[in-house]
């Protein structure tokens, strides 16, 4: 089955606490994002890959980290935590530009 | 870049009514429109998209127009249904090479009995 996988789905953490969520796909896309959902703003752009090794910066990147070793394979990395990354995370992944985008689950991140 | 407005944020009709959700985006370039439902507690799901060589697409009971020239789209849902309830996301990207989607703020549709 073609999906995208987060883990973990909940998560409540304490500020500093260094964490990472993962992110695996297995469609062979080629694109590969990661978001964050609060209330009233939507879904905004953390960080995106467009291949092994090559990632940027979206929208609000501060405070986050993101490697893309492998295809499949993209986690989010929280180096220190504070209590406004508290959040809904979403992965996501594509084959182009102008295809489908599926997402993951989503990952519930409460920092305390 | 790209920046997209939604409207309405909420948006309440009676089962059997239509309900219409309106975009606007800025960057011209952008040629990929698609709309997304997102449930409560759930991911959210690609309903359908239109690229800029159409100016409308229909799959069954919703549909989706776009306006070039005026940089704006709108999705469109006959029939309503309890179950449309959720919220509904437009957004906006090119399609060639790696182009950022853009997401709009979200309507939060209600279809009452």
């Amino acid at each position: 089955e073609a999906q995208v996988t987060q883990n973990p789905r909940y998560l409540i953490t304490v500020t500093g606490k260094k964490l990472t969520v993962t992110c695996s796909q297995n469609m062979n896309h080629e694109y590969m994002s990661w978001y964050r959902q609060d209330p009233g703003l939507g879904l905004r752009q953390i960080y995106y890959s467009m291949n092994v090794e090559v990632t940027d910066k979206g929208d609000v990147p501060e405070g986050y980290k993101v490697s893309r070793k492998e295809k499949r394979n993209f986690p989010l990395i929280l180096e220190s935590p504070s209590p406004n990354q508290t959040s809904l995370y979403f992965c996501a992944s594509r084959a182009g530009g102008g295809d489908t985008q599926y997402f993951g689950p989503g990952t519930r991140l409460t920092v305390l | 870049g790209e920046n997209v407005e939604q409207h309405p944020s909420t948006l309440s009709v009676q089962e059997g009514d239509s309900a219409v959700i309106k975009c606007t985006y800025s960057d011209s370039a952008s040629n990929y429109f698609p709309w997304y439902k997102q449930e409560l507690g759930k991911r959210p799901q690609l309903i359908i998209d239109i690229r800029s060589n159409v100016g409308e697409k229909k799959d069954q009971r919703i549909a989706v127009t776009l306006n070039k020239t005026a940089k704006h789209f709108s999705l469109h849902i006959t029939e309503t249904q309890p179950e449309d309830s959720a919220v509904y996301f437009c957004a906006a990207a090119g399609n060639t090479g790696f182009q950022k989607l853009v997401f709009g703020t979200g309507t939060r549709l209600l279809v009452s009995p």
